[in-house]
């Protein structure tokens, strides 16, 4: 069985500095990754994903994350937060084979607070 | 891009009382449906998995003659809240996977909030 911890449940960063989310997850077999952000009352948007290939992943609204093996770890990051990105931030983990029935396991979710 | 339609975004309900949750996907079929719920400041816990023409797979824990799961067609699944009690108030999220090449994506309705008073 998978499972995601994000150590950080909140993340607090200046205006226009750089921020990472921390991400590690467990499985016995190969796993899909993604990030999810979370404003007030609604539901889950799709950040970024890594499914296989080139371990650095582009998302929208300028983050990225790196899919580390070894390390067992999928950190979110970006260079330069703005106060619109303040909203909790979810890594989930699927087990890797692309079928319809996959369950997408969460992580406890991070809060970033940004502050002007 | 697909669109998972979820209704209400917001219900106030008495104790004792029955609470729909509708999610219909827009653009696609989806065969499956993934039912979540949210505590305050807490992750999304999985409670069940609906799938078109059959019965729904309730994670472990979950009461299924509480939340009681249909998937009447391709592009419908409700979650109906029976004899509701003030601990059921969540917010309660429906995702549906669509495929996309060879990879299924998800796609999330955008939640709803149950009050039980």
């Amino acid at each position: 069985a998978q499972s995601v911890t994000q150590l950080d449940s909140q993340v607090p960063v200046f205006e226009e500095a750089p921020v990472e989310l921390r991400c590690n997850y467990s499985s016995s077999v190969s796993v899909y990754l993604f990030w999810y952000v979370q404003y007030p009352n609604q539901g889950l948007q799709l950040l970024l994903k890594y499914l296989s290939g080139s371990t650095l992943v582009k998302g929208i609204n300028g983050f990225e994350a790196e899919f580390n093996k070894s390390q067992t770890s999928f950190h979110l990051r970006k260079p330069s937060v703005h106060i619109s990105d303040t909203a909790e931030y979810f890594c989930a983990v699927s087990e890797g084979y692309g079928g319809a029935t996959n369950k997408l396991i969460f992580g406890t979710g991070t809060l970033l607070a940004v502050q002007p | 891009g697909a669109v998972v339609s979820q209704h209400p975004s917001r219900v106030i309900c008495k104790s004792g009382t029955s609470v729909k949750i509708e999610c219909r996907s827009l653009d696609f079929q989806a065969t499956t449906m993934f039912w979540y719920r949210q505590f305050p400041k807490q992750s999304l816990m999985l409670m069940a998995t609906s799938n078109e023409g059959s019965k729904a797979t309730y994670e472990q824990g979950v009461e299924k003659d509480k939340f009681l799961i249909n998937h009447a067609s391709l592009t419908l699944s409700t979650l109906t809240v029976t004899s509701a009690h003030p601990e059921d108030s969540s917010f309660y999220i429906c995702s549906a996977p669509r495929r996309t090449g060879s990879f299924y994506g998800y796609t999330f309705g955008s939640g709803t909030r149950l009050t039980v008073v």
